[in-house]
């Protein structure tokens, strides 16, 4: 199956710095990635929608400000935190679909996933 | 509105046995997909099988089986022959075409645990 990467797989940094998140589909190219954080024993929230070449997509009191998603090639997507706070600290997972179709059976192929610590 | 319920948090099952993890859901929309994934606990989500919302038959993916009752807005994953390494997070998930944009919304998740 088709395989997405992600950098780094574990980050711990300082209050206020900014850490950014690189997600990479090696053998395929990724139209839409996905960019979804999840919190320890809960599910995965989505966060923002990143199709190449344009403005991501943020859900809902997710601030777009904060969370900065460049998604500049078909293979990479990356997500900015910036000024990171200890409420920041979470997993963040990123996921891509293979470009071009719209079909509901399109399946998201997971990066490993980077895990945050601000302390 | 887009939904999926997972009730139960966590489940045991004996090794060999067969296990259920249920899911419903809520769409309006006619056209979507069901998909269950796996989490173990190295964070990774590893894609186990999909079901159509206009698929006549249950999907299966070797002792993976989802048993779709549309009517019901239910899709639940059937594990057959319970191994040790099955003990992980399991997400239920669907993508509404229509409605839903080409957003995968999740479930809350059931625990697995397989006893030896």
């Amino acid at each position: 199956g088709a395989v997405v990467s992600q950098h780094p797989s574990w980050v711990i940094c300082k209050s206020g710095t900014s850490v950014k998140i690189e997600c990479r589909s090696l053998d395929f190219q990724a139209t839409t990635m996905f960019w979804y954080r999840q919190f320890p024993k809960q599910s995965l929230m989505l966060m923002a929608t990143s199709n190449e070449g344009s403005k991501a997509t943020y859900e809902q009191g997710v601030e777009k400000d904060k969370f900065l998603i460049n998604h500049a090639s078909l293979t990479l997507s990356t997500l900015t935190v910036t000024s990171a706070h200890p409420e920041d600290s979470s997993f963040y997972i990123c996921s891509a679909a293979t470009s071009g179709s719209k079909s509901s059976s399109d399946t998201q192929y997971f990066g490993p996933g980077t895990r945050l610590t601000v302390l | 509105a887009q939904k999926i319920t997972q009730t139960q948090p966590g489940m045991f099952v004996q090794e060999k046995e067969a296990v259920t993890l249920d899911c419903t859901y809520d769409t309006s929309d006619p056209s979507y997909g069901l998909f269950w994934y796996k989490q173990p606990s190295s964070g990774e989500m590893i894609f186990l099988i999909y079901q159509g919302s206009y698929d006549q038959q249950n999907a299966t993916e070797g002792r993976y089986s989802l048993n779709f009752q549309k009517a019901r807005k239910s899709a639940n994953l059937v594990i057959s022959a319970s191994q040790l390494g099955d003990s992980a997070m399991y997400f239920c998930a669907m993508r509404a075409l229509n409605t839903g944009g080409f957003k995968t919304i999740f479930g809350a998740g059931t625990r697995l645990f397989v006893k030896a």
